[in-house]
């Protein structure tokens, strides 16, 4: 089974509704990242937290909101959604602590929205 | 101007051929990553390195901390190395900075 996992893998929805990207992870991590990867662009980083009590917003947090329910599981909202947050969505993890080559991020499959 | 510069963009390579891949970045960081995205879209993480260089299988990797550049060789090259690859950087904090990335084709 896969180590971080994201729900749905491809989503086609319309503007204005709202909709919920899930992910999770049996890795044990406390930092989890949301990001998106548009054509032409490198990934962006949406929302970040290194524990369920710590939320922080990235660089284009604007439409968007999230929620750490549990050490595993970390979920992206869009309250709105709208045609230009059509993208490729990747939650990814890691472990807390910055020991030397402990700074890998572990990426999960991605989740394909289209706003129509 | 982007943190972090890839090139080429685009790389077609016959197989077998030796096929390097160069990052550039203009901030100090603790780390640089080299990332392969699957034509799939599944991303997985290749290297992290803060010096020197490091070798898996056909992958070479190294870093050059005083000119702020990497490359990424692969040796013997194979269609299945086919995909995107993507340089990142750590800055001293728990983020990273990605770059567009290289999409690799190679043919048989």
């Amino acid at each position: 089974d896969a180590d971080v996992t994201q729900t749905p893998r491809n989503r086609i929805t319309k503007t204005g509704k709202r909709i919920m990207l899930e992910c999770s992870q049996t890795k044990g991590h406390d930092r989890m990242y949301w990001y998106r990867q548009d054509p032409g662009l490198g990934l962006r980083l949406i929302y970040y937290s290194f524990d369920v009590k710590d939320i922080n917003k990235g660089e284009i947090s604007d439409g968007y909101s999230v929620s750490r329910q549990a050490q595993a599981k970390f979920s992206l909202s869009l309250e709105s959604a709208i045609p230009n947050q059509t993208a490729l969505y990747f939650c990814a993890t890691a472990p807390r602590y910055r020991r030397k080559d402990t700074d890998t991020q572990y990426f999960g499959p991605g989740t394909r929205l289209t706003v129509l | 101007k982007n943190e972090v510069e890839q090139s080429p963009q685009n790389l077609t390579a016959q197989e077998g051929e030796f096929i390097t891949i160069n990052c550039s970045y203009s901030v100090g960081i603790s780390a640089l990553h080299w990332l392969q995205q699957h034509p799939g879209g599944g991303i997985v993480s290749l290297f992290m390195l803060s010096s020197g260089k490091k070798k898996h299988g056909r992958l070479i990797a190294t870093i050059n901390i005083q000119e702020k550049h990497s490359s990424l060789h692969i040796t013997a090259s194979h269609p299945r190395d086919s995909a995107v690859y993507i340089c990142a950087v750590s800055l001293f904090t728990d983020k990273l900075i990605f770059g567009t990335g290289t999409r690799l084709q190679v043919f048989p």
